[in-house]
């Protein structure tokens, strides 16, 4: 078991960049879940795949945030246009699914900082 | 909707006490699970315990034990002989049965153990 894995640790980017995200779950999780973390908040659920369908997503996911999952393994979390606003720690989580309460296991997240 | 409402920012205390951190809980599901996750410095989220609704025994994991009080819709977890690596964030969540939505966390208690 080597963990949810989260790519890249920090991005700096400017405001109107695109940045994209990668999450890598733990091997054979079939649920896939993306939140976003700000200082002195609780993560925000953003969406959730279950295989390589994207089954649920937030209205905190505006049309600039787009997210994938091709082959129901890894995770591709973009966003276009950022703004300052965007700056926040996304947070990716995988479970087994096998139960309605397997246990979310998260990555140590993507730190996002849009100057 | 569900709300998760966690009424402590930060509590502190010495090394060996035994914590209590609150946490309420609204919803109008009659299927759901409840959790408590730890997020240290490092900022991995680990589940500490989990609780789901139709059980009436409260869970116990080691140091750690929930006060489930369904009527009340609070969710209480107990910290015994608190430890010096026991001080992290600790997020209350709810998960509806189904766990599409994943989970809706407080805003968090900043545990501080004091040596």
């Amino acid at each position: 078991d080597t963990g949810v894995s989260q790519n890249p640790r920090h991005k700096i980017t400017k405001r109107g960049q695109n940045v994209t995200f990668r999450c890598d779950p733990i091997s054979e999780h079939n649920r896939l879940y993306w939140y976003r973390q700000t200082l002195g908040q609780g993560p925000e659920f953003l969406t959730y795949f279950q295989n390589e369908a994207q089954l649920e997503k937030s209205r905190l996911l505006s049309d600039r945030f787009s997210a994938e999952r091709p082959k129901g393994s890894f995770s591709t979390l973009e966003i276009q246009r950022t703004e300052q606003g965007d700056s926040a720690m996304y947070l990716c989580a995988s479970s087994a699914g096998q139960s309605e309460n397997s246990p979310l296991h998260f990555g140590n997240g993507t730190r996002l900082t849009v100057t | 909707a569900q709300t998760v409402t966690q009424s402590q920012p930060e509590m502190s205390v010495q090394e060996a006490e035994t914590v209590t951190l609150s946490c309420t809980y609204d919803t109008s599901e009659s299927n759901y699970y409840l959790f408590w996750y730890k997020q240290p410095p490092s900022r991995q989220m680990i589940l500490v315990i989990r609780q789901e609704a139709y059980k009436q025994q409260n869970a116990t994991e080691n140091r750690f034990s929930v006060n489930f009080q369904k009527a009340a819709k609070s969710f209480s977890l107990k910290i015994s002989d608190s430890q010096l690596g026991d001080t992290a964030m600790y997020f209350c969540a709810f998960m509806r049965g189904g766990g599409a939505d994943g989970l809706t966390f407080g805003k968090g208690t900043h545990l501080i153990i004091q040596p």
